[in-house]
């Protein structure tokens, strides 16, 4: 059992639609991430929040707006989407980086919610 | 040249066998290294981590890190076909904040009865 939960497992969408994804961990990480995955392509990272504050941000469009709550919590704000962005969207928790380390930890990805715009 | 390289495959062993994959890094300021295993339709799940040069073995897996040749692979002994998936070589490096992830194309492996 994956210890970061996405909500839904499933979304349709139409293209006027608002809708949101839902990521919950409670692994005391301190940083969280959305990534994107198409079909047979790798997944392609969309945001990164330390702190709860947004630390990257890879140039993704303006329909899609992240929100980090709490330590624990990362949400994705969906609205006007197109069908191209149907894809499987991940969220993932590791431990944060400390300055000077030399290791990074490892991301911990949640199941994914597998978005379809009509 | 793409920051990690990986062979998509597929990758065809038989029962019993040793699997080999191999992935290549551009970035020579990476100093983490992760293998993911991925099942169709399913989430990444994180099967090894490398940070040293050498040999890192967990149960069948045994993962090894050249930095000087920008070189990691994943072997996976007495492969089952349960090891059929895709694996995703993955590369981080200092970030502001948070560890930034760079994913490989993915090679997929059959392991074949």
């Amino acid at each position: 059992d994956t210890e970061v939960t996405q909500t839904p497992k499933h979304l349709v969408m139409g293209m006027t639609n608002k809708k949101s994804l839902k990521c919950e961990q409670h692994m005391g990480h301190r940083a969280m991430y959305w990534y994107k995955q198409k079909a047979k392509k790798p997944p392609e990272l969309m945001f990164v929040y330390s702190y709860e504050k947004l630390s990257i941000n890879e140039s993704v469009p303006s329909r899609f707006s992240p929100e980090c709550p709490n330590s624990s919590l990362l949400n994705l704000h969906l609205h006007a989407l197109q069908p191209e962005d149907s894809a499987l969207y991940l969220c993932a928790s590791s431990q944060e980086w400390v300055r000077g380390s030399s290791y990074n930890s490892p991301l911990h990805f949640g199941n994914g919610t597998r978005l379809t715009v009509t | 040249q793409k920051e990690v390289e990986q062979n998509s495959g597929p990758l065809s062993v038989p029962e019993g066998a040793i699997a080999s994959l191999n992935c290549t890094y551009s970035d020579r300021v990476s100093q983490s290294f992760f293998w993911y295993r991925q099942y169709s339709g399913k989430s990444p799940e994180l099967i090894m981590s490398i940070y040293s040069n050498g040999d890192k073995e967990d149960g069948r897996f045994t993962a090894q890190l050249n930095k000087a040749s920008q070189y990691v692979s994943l072997l996976i002994r007495d492969s089952q076909p349960s090891d059929s998936a895709t694996y995703l070589c993955a590369v981080a490096r200092p970030t502001g904040g948070g560890n930034k992830l760079t994913f490989g194309t993915g090679t997929q492996l059959k392991v074949e009865l």
